[in-house]
């Protein structure tokens, strides 16, 4: 079946440098994909969203880009803080009229000081 | 920005017992709340879709007889974990789609989740 899934199950990286996470989706039919951090024992908290017609967007500190060539999604943070060492899901939708949101592996970020 | 509030956020009970979690959506009005559930250093996954006024959607393979999902307000849905057993053990997350938006470009909103322990 399809699935969301991430290439690295950790990331470890210096403070202050930049981060990439990176994560695969294989259904051509999404049209939404959203990236969640989620800190240990609690829900997770939206980070930045883009859609289809996009391949690239840009937040605070973050940027999201989408390569629906090779159904590809990466989350880049820039200028990497401990207060970013979290687990990172990436997470997709499929339109409908429920559009549940379907959830990749996860990946944990560890920032060393 | 919009908040999600889970109740409890641990609860330990006896096997056999049954045990109520409460997600209410704090300053807007949710038409359509999520339920996950999801095991130590796993991903999360989707249980049920809960829709106000109308019986939940359960996922493949989650017993609906086992966690009953009511979805009684726009503000309120409760999942209730009957008879419950080790290995019901889980963390239990709730999130919240605004009533309105639309599906394209609208995250959900997540509660801190529920940890309970079966014992």
């Amino acid at each position: 079946g399809e699935s969301v899934g991430l290439h690295l199950p950790t990331l470890s990286v210096q403070e202050g440098d930049n981060s990439i996470i990176n994560c695969a989706y294989s259904n051509s039919a999404s049209d939404y994909f959203i990236w969640y951090k989620q800190e240990s024992g609690k829900g997770p908290q939206f980070i930045i969203d883009i859609r289809s017609n996009m391949d690239k967007r840009q937040g605070q500190r973050v940027t999201v880009l989408l390569n629906k060539t090779v159904k590809h999604l990466s989350l880049q943070i820039a200028a990497t803080q401990p207060g970013d060492s979290a687990v990172y899901f990436c997470a997709e939708r499929f339109t409908g009229a429920n559009s549940k949101l379907t959830f990749g592996k996860g990946i944990t970020l560890s920032v060393r000081p | 920005g919009a908040v999600v509030s889970q109740h409890p956020s641990w609860v330990i009970c006896k096997s056999g017992t049954s045990v109520k979690i409460e997600c209410r959506s704090l300053d807007f009005q949710a038409t359509t709340m999520f339920w996950y559930r999801q095991f130590p250093k796993q991903s999360l996954m989707l249980m049920a879709t809960s829709n106000e006024g109308s019986k939940a959607t359960y996922e493949q393979g989650v017993e609906k007889d086992k966690f009953l999902i009511n979805h009684a307000s726009l503000t309120l849905s409760t999942l209730t974990v009957t008879s419950a057993h080790p290995e019901d053990s889980s963390f239990y997350i709730c999130s919240a789609r605004e009533a309105g938006s639309s599906s394209y470009n609208s995250p959900l909103h997540f509660g801190n989740g529920t940890r309970l322990t079966v014992t």
